[in-house]
């Protein structure tokens, strides 16, 4: 079945250093991959979505690239900062197989020090 | 503001009690679904609803029912709560496969 997978944290960064949260997935179909952000205290807000292969999707400084050939959607940020501190969810909606249902990955905290 | 409205914003329930979690919608979006998140477990889909007037079962469905009888509403029961229902419930909706989900703000349970 499908599934998505996350690197493990949490990750603590200081400001302004370049931060890579890893995910890679498995599907049966063509799946679209979307990072959502959750702020403490908060529910799931989407940060940025890719709907096929080499797709890049981007927001707030935000950056993934649906790579198809290695089945991933790392997020990626070049400078971070306090208020990036969150928890960071991988997910992919598979229309043909989940009917656009999400499958989420365990999720990755991030921790930003000044 | 168009969005998903969940009630309550947390409760504390006795075990044994039945709870109906609310969510309303105003994006007339057909698929609702109803997720549990607990700590390193990441989010998990407990029942889901593709169009008004049918439901499905996620993941971990048993203790729980939904009901859609309108675009709109889609209440997520526990009948009879037990401790490891403890956990932050979160409703979305679906506005096409494309798009991504749009999420409440949560409800946080604790059955004692």
């Amino acid at each position: 079945g499908n599934s998505v997978t996350q690197m493990e944290g949490p990750v603590t960064l200081s400001e302004e250093a370049f931060l890579t949260i890893n995910c890679t997935y498995t599907a049966t179909g063509y799946p679209s991959l979307f990072w959502y952000v959750q702020y403490p205290g908060e529910g799931l807000q989407l940060l940025l979505k890719a709907t096929k292969a080499d797709d890049k999707g981007s927001n707030k400084g935000f950056e993934a690239t649906y790579r198809k050939e290695t089945t991933s959607f790392h997020l990626e940020k070049g400078s971070v900062q306090v208020s990036d501190s969150a928890v960071y969810f991988c997910a992919l909606s598979d229309p043909y197989n989940q009917g656009g249902k999400l499958i989420f990955g365990q999720g990755t905290e991030l921790s930003v020090k000044p | 503001i168009a969005g998903i409205t969940q009630a309550p914003t947390s409760q504390i329930l006795a075990a044994g009690r039945r709870m109906t979690l609310r969510c309303t919608q105003d994006m007339r979006h057909n698929a609702m679904y109803w997720y549990r998140q607990d700590l390193g477990l990441g989010l998990r889909l407990i029942h889901y609803s593709n169009t008004a007037g049918t439901t499905g079962k996620g993941e971990v469905p048993d203790g729980y029912s939904v009901s859609r009888a309108n675009t709109d509403d889609f209440p997520l029961t526990l009948a009879s709560a037990v401790p490891s229902q403890t956990s932050v419930y979160f409703c979305a909706s679906l506005m096409g496969s494309h798009y991504g989900y749009t999420f409440g703000s949560g409800t946080r349970l604790t059955v004692v």
